[in-house]
C-alpha cells in the first residue's frame, strides 16, 4: 500500500515561513491535497491538485510537488495557522484508494 | 450554504452494530461522490469508504471491508454507513466528506462512535 510520510511537528515564529513536507514514492506523479484541522474542528481543504487554493483560503498558503516530496508552504505565518496539517493522495494501485499522511502539528512560537 | 451533518454515533458494545447518517444540504447531492473518513482519539485521519454519485461504485478500506456498508439515498440527500461487528479499534469520530475528483472539498462536523463494554 502507498505510504505518505510527514514530520510529526514543525515550529515557526510569527511572520516567518513554514514548510511542511509529505514524502511518498514518486509522489510527483500523483495529485496531492492538503487539509488543515484545528482542535475540535473538522478538516478543511487548503490546497488541492498540488498547488491550487480553494476560494477563501489566503494566498499565504501554497503548495508544490515534485519527485518524492510534496510541500505545503505557509508564508507570513499567523497565530491562527496553528493546526494539524494532513496531505492526501488518491492511490489507484491498491485497495487503499484515499491515503492520508500521518499529520504534522504546526506550532506558532 | 453547503452543509453536511452527521448523526447516529454513540456508545456500542464490541460486536454490536450502529448506523451513521449524513444529511446534505446546499448543493446537488446526487451529483457528488462521497467519502466516510474517521479519526481515532488523538490520531490522524483514516479513509473508510467511498461511494460514487449514483451509488454504483463502492470502495472500502481493508480495515472495515466485510463489516461496514456504505449507501446513499439521493432522493433524501442522505449518506449512510452501516457498521457491524464493531471493535474497540473502530472507536473514532466519523466524518462524511464531499468529494470532487480526488479531493475532499467539504466535511461534516463528525459524529463520535465509541466501542466499549
Amino acid at each position: 500500500s502507498y505510504v505518505l510520510t510527514q514530520p510529526p511537528s514543525v515550529s515557526v515564529a510569527p511572520g516567518k515561513t513554514a514548510r511542511i513536507t509529505c514524502g511518498g514514492n514518486n509522489i510527483g506523479s500523483k495529485s496531492v491535497h492538503w487539509y488543515q484541522q484545528k482542535p475540535g474542528q473538522a478538516p478543511v481543504l487548503v490546497i488541492y491538485y498540488d498547488s491550487d487554493r480553494p476560494s477563501g483560503i489566503p494566498e499565504r498558503f501554497s503548495g508544490s510537488n515534485s519527485g518524492n516530496t510534496a510541500t505545503l508552504t505557509i508564508s507570513r505565518v499567523e497565530a491562527g495557522d496553528e493546526a494539524d496539517y494532513y496531505c492526501q493522495v488518491w492511490d489507484s494501485s491498491s485497495d487503499h484508494r484515499w491515503v492520508f499522511g500521518g499529520g504534522t502539528k504546526l506550532t506558532v512560537l | 450554504e453547503v452543509q453536511l451533518v452527521e448523526s447516529g454515533g454513540g456508545l456500542v458494545q464490541p460486536g454490536g452494530s450502529l448506523r451513521l447518517s449524513c444529511a446534505a444540504s446546499g448543493f446537488t447531492f446526487s451529483s457528488y461522490e462521497m467519502n466516510w473518513v474517521r479519526q481515532a482519539p488523538g490520531k490522524g485521519l483514516e479513509w473508510v469508504s467511498y461511494i460514487s454519485s449514483s451509488g454504483s461504485t463502492i470502495y472500502y478500506a481493508d480495515s472495515v471491508k466485510g463489516r461496514f456498508t456504505i449507501s446513499r439515498d439521493n432522493a433524501k440527500n442522505s449518506l449512510y454507513l452501516q457498521m457491524n461487528s464493531l471493535r474497540a479499534e473502530d472507536t473514532a469520530v466519523y466524518y462524511c466528506a464531499r468529494v470532487r475528483d480526488t479531493a475532499m472539498v467539504g466535511w461534516g462536523q463528525g459524529t463520535l462512535v465509541t466501542v466499549s463494554s
